[in-house]
């Protein structure tokens, strides 16, 4: 079956530390995003990539990273400087430069902080 | 700016009623309009578009929107709520105006509970 598979589905980060929330998609969408969604807030932009190599920063990217090597992956690692990194996080793709697409999610990563 | 509102954090009807979910938007074109369904702990499926025509549109599931560009609103509805639909759900609107990146603006969601 086609689709988005994120894990882990639960991540635990220590003070300090640094984590990979991995994403990976068999649907040969050139476009891929990652969203940050906390409780009455809806979705906010973290990164996106149209095509491999290339990736642009969203609404929310400090404290983020991200690579895209692979047309399949695009994982986000959580950094030391995001100070507040709890939140369920939500990959997606669509098919790159056509508007009426709609995008396709993971099942998302819940990440707390211990 | 571009924005979503849904106005309804939460929304409660009983089983077997009609259920709408509001949704309005503000872009600077012409709007591509989305819903989008969560289950607990899962990420979001798709519902239904608006891109353009007919005004009223159908979707998964037994539900339909209501594209209305006056009141820039794009109303979710279905015409008997099932306990199954219980859910948050999400507006979506990608703004036609021709950028580097075409940004999906997401509303805050509305809770669904429906009442057996």
């Amino acid at each position: 079956d086609g689709g988005i598979t994120q894990s882990p589905k639960y991540l635990f980060r220590k003070e300090g530390q640094n984590v990979t929330l991995s994403c990976e998609q068999n649907l040969n969408h050139d476009a891929m995003y990652w969203y940050r969604q906390d409780p009455g807030q809806g979705l906010r932009l973290i990164y996106y990539s149209q095509i491999v190599n290339d990736f642009q920063k969203g609404d929310i990217a400090e404290g983020y990273s991200v690579s895209r090597e692979k047309k399949e992956s695009f994982p986000l690692t959580v950094t030391s400087a995001q100070k507040n990194p709890t939140a369920f996080y939500l990959c997606a793709s669509s098919i790159r430069g056509r508007r009426g697409e709609k995008l396709f999610f993971g099942s998302g990563t819940q990440l707390s902080v211990l | 700016a571009q924005s979503v509102a849904q106005p309804e954090d939460q929304v409660n009807v009983a089983e077997g009623n009609p259920l709408t979910v509001k949704c309005t938007y503000s872009v600077s074109g012409n709007p591509y309009l989305f819903w989008y369904v969560q289950y607990p702990n899962r990420g979001l499926q798709f519902l239904l578009k608006y891109i353009t025509g007919d005004n009223l549109v159908k979707g998964s599931y037994g539900f339909e929107a209501e594209f209305n560009k006056s009141q820039t609103s794009f109303h979710l509805k279905k015409p008997s709520a099932l306990v199954s639909d219980s859910a948050l759900y999400f507006c979506a609107v990608r703004d036609m105006v021709k950028t580097s990146y075409d940004k999906v603006i997401f509303g805050p969601g509305t809770s669904l509970s429906v009442i057996p």
